[in-house]
C-alpha cells in the first residue's frame, strides 16, 4: 500500500500568511492526488483534483503542485474561515490512502 | 445542487450488521463511481470502499475486506455499505462520496454530511 505522510502535523499562522503544507507518497503516484478542508463537526469539503485543478467553486486562494511523490497545498493569504484540518489521499491504486492530516490554527 | 445525504447508521453490539445508505440526488447517479470514507472519533480520513458507475469494479479497504459490501442502486440512485461482523474499531462517522467519473482512479468532489456507527456492547 501507498503511504501518505503530510507535514507539518499542525501549525500556527496569522491572518494574511501564505501557508503551505507538504505530502509525501511513499512510491510515485503521477498527479493521482487530491487536497480536502475539515472543519470541526463538518464534512470534509475537497479542494483540489489531479495535483493542481480547483474542484469548482474553490477560491484562487488554494493552490496544489507536485507530481511523482512530492506534493504541497499553499493558501496564498490566510483568512479566518481557513483555519481547518486539511488531508491529502491518492488515488493511483487500490487501496486509496489519506494523509494523517495538518491542522491549521490561528497564532 | 448536487447532494448526498447518508443514513442508517446507529448504535450495535460488536459482531452485529448494518446497512448503510447513500441517497444522491441533482446529478446522473449511474455515471460515476461512488466511495466511502470513514473517520473514527479524535482520528484522521480513512478509505473504506469505491464502485464504478457501472457497478463492475469494487474495491475494499484491508481492515474491511471479507466483512463490508458496497453496492449501489442506480433506479433509486442510491449507495449502500453492508457492514457485517462489526467491531469496536469500526466505530466512526461514515461519509460517502462522489468521484468526478464513472471508472477507477478518481478523486472525489462532493461529500455527504455522514452518519454515525457506534459499534459497543
Amino acid at each position: 500500500d501507498i503511504q501518505m505522510t503530510q507535514s507539518p502535523s499542525s501549525l500556527s499562522a496569522s491572518v494574511g500568511d501564505r501557508v503551505t503544507i507538504t505530502c509525501r507518497a511513499s512510491q510515485g503516484i503521477s498527479n493521482y492526488l487530491a487536497w480536502f478542508q475539515q472543519k470541526p463537526g463538518k464534512a470534509p469539503k475537497s479542494l483540489i483534483y489531479a495535483a493542481s485543478s480547483l474542484q469548482s467553486g474553490v477560491p484562487s486562494k488554494f493552490s496544489g503542485s507536485g507530481s511523482g511523490t512530492d506534493f504541497t497545498l499553499t493558501i496564498s493569504s490566510l483568512q479566518p474561515e481557513d483555519f481547518a484540518t486539511y488531508y491529502c489521499q491518492h488515488y493511483s491504486s487500490y487501496p486509496y490512502t489519506f494523509g494523517q492530516g495538518t491542522k491549521v490554527e490561528i497564532k | 445542487e448536487v447532494r448526498l445525504v447518508e443514513s442508517g447508521g446507529g448504535l450495535v453490539q460488536p459482531g452485529g450488521s448494518l446497512r448503510l445508505s447513500c441517497a444522491a440526488s441533482g446529478f446522473t447517479f449511474s455515471s460515476y463511481a461512488m466511495s466511502w470514507v470513514r473517520q473514527a472519533p479524535g482520528k484522521g480520513l480513512e478509505w473504506v470502499s469505491v464502485l464504478t458507475g457501472g457497478g463492475g469494479s469494487t474495491h475494499y479497504a484491508d481492515s474491511v475486506k471479507g466483512r463490508f459490501t458496497i453496492s449501489r442502486d442506480n433506479s433509486k440512485n442510491t449507495l449502500y455499505l453492508q457492514l457485517n461482523i462489526l467491531r469496536a474499531e469500526d466505530t466512526a462517522v461514515y461519509y460517502c462520496g462522489k468521484g468526478l467519473a464513472s471508472g477507477d482512479y478518481n478523486a472525489m468532489d462532493v461529500w455527504g454530511q455522514g452518519t454515525t456507527v457506534t459499534v459497543s456492547s
